[in-house]
């Protein structure tokens, strides 16, 4: 398994604004994974991040909005940029370090918009 | 693409009683994980199933994965009010991707 943490644990930002979530790991991971999940929603993928390599975003999310950064095998940062009401959401990020590489998920980031 | 669905959406029980929760494929699971989520919070691993007809428990659940390896249940048994929360399953999409798709959810609260 993996301990994952996240920061912040919460905010409350105004529209217009950028904010950068961070993830750390305790151990080296080569997958990790943001996800969003909207009140009351499921948790939907934006992006892989491995590291060595660009992220990998998913139908509907684009990098100018969510860049991702994988600087080594125990941290990452998505920043949510010029934000929204709509971008209020849970972000979570995820490692891939089961023994079948099953996911283990942060405590997610409470993201208000106003 | 793959879809997840899950029922019941929600749940509300007494402490004691037994409940199921079904999680329902478009496609051949690769690989099925149960999650907990209390309200708000970050997700927690319960069990992964991957084999047809495959079966394990954890404490007082049980999760199966039927033998076409497109539907799972989640069994509680005796529940209690730490096992209020929302439950979700995900699924490895497969090939090789990691990418995981998840289930609508299921919220379950425990009446003492």
């Amino acid at each position: 398994s993996a301990v994952i943490s996240q920061k912040p644990s919460r905010d409350i930002c105004q529209r217009g604004t950028s904010l950068t979530i961070q993830c750390q790991v305790d151990s080296q991971v080569t997958m990790m994974f943001w996800y969003r999940q909207q009140p009351g929603q499921s948790l939907t993928l934006i992006a892989t991040a491995n590291q060595g390599s660009e992220a990998t975003y998913e139908s509907g999310f684009v990098i100018d909005k969510f860049p991702i950064s994988r600087p080594n095998l125990t941290f990452s940062t998505l920043t949510v940029s010029n934000m929204s009401p709509e971008d209020s959401s849970i972000y979570l990020c995820s490692v891939a370090a089961g023994e079948d590489n099953e996911q283990f998920f942060g405590p997610g980031t409470r993201l208000t918009v106003l | 693409s793959q879809e997840l669905e899950q029922s019941p959406q929600s749940l509300i029980v007494q402490e004691g009683k037994n409940l199921t929760i079904n999680c329902t494929s478009s496609k051949t699971l690769y690989g099925l994980y149960w999650y907990k989520q209390k309200y708000g919070e970050g997700l927690i691993f319960l069990m992964m199933l991957q084999k047809g007809g495959e079966e394990k428990s954890h404490e007082k659940i049980t999760a199966k994965l039927d033998e076409k390896k497109q539907q799972s249940s989640l069994h509680i048994t005796a529940s209690q009010p730490s096992h209020a929360g929302i439950y979700l399953c995900g699924a490895d999409e497969g090939r090789g991707t990691y990418k995981y798709i998840f289930g609508t959810g299921t919220r379950l609260k425990v009446l003492a």
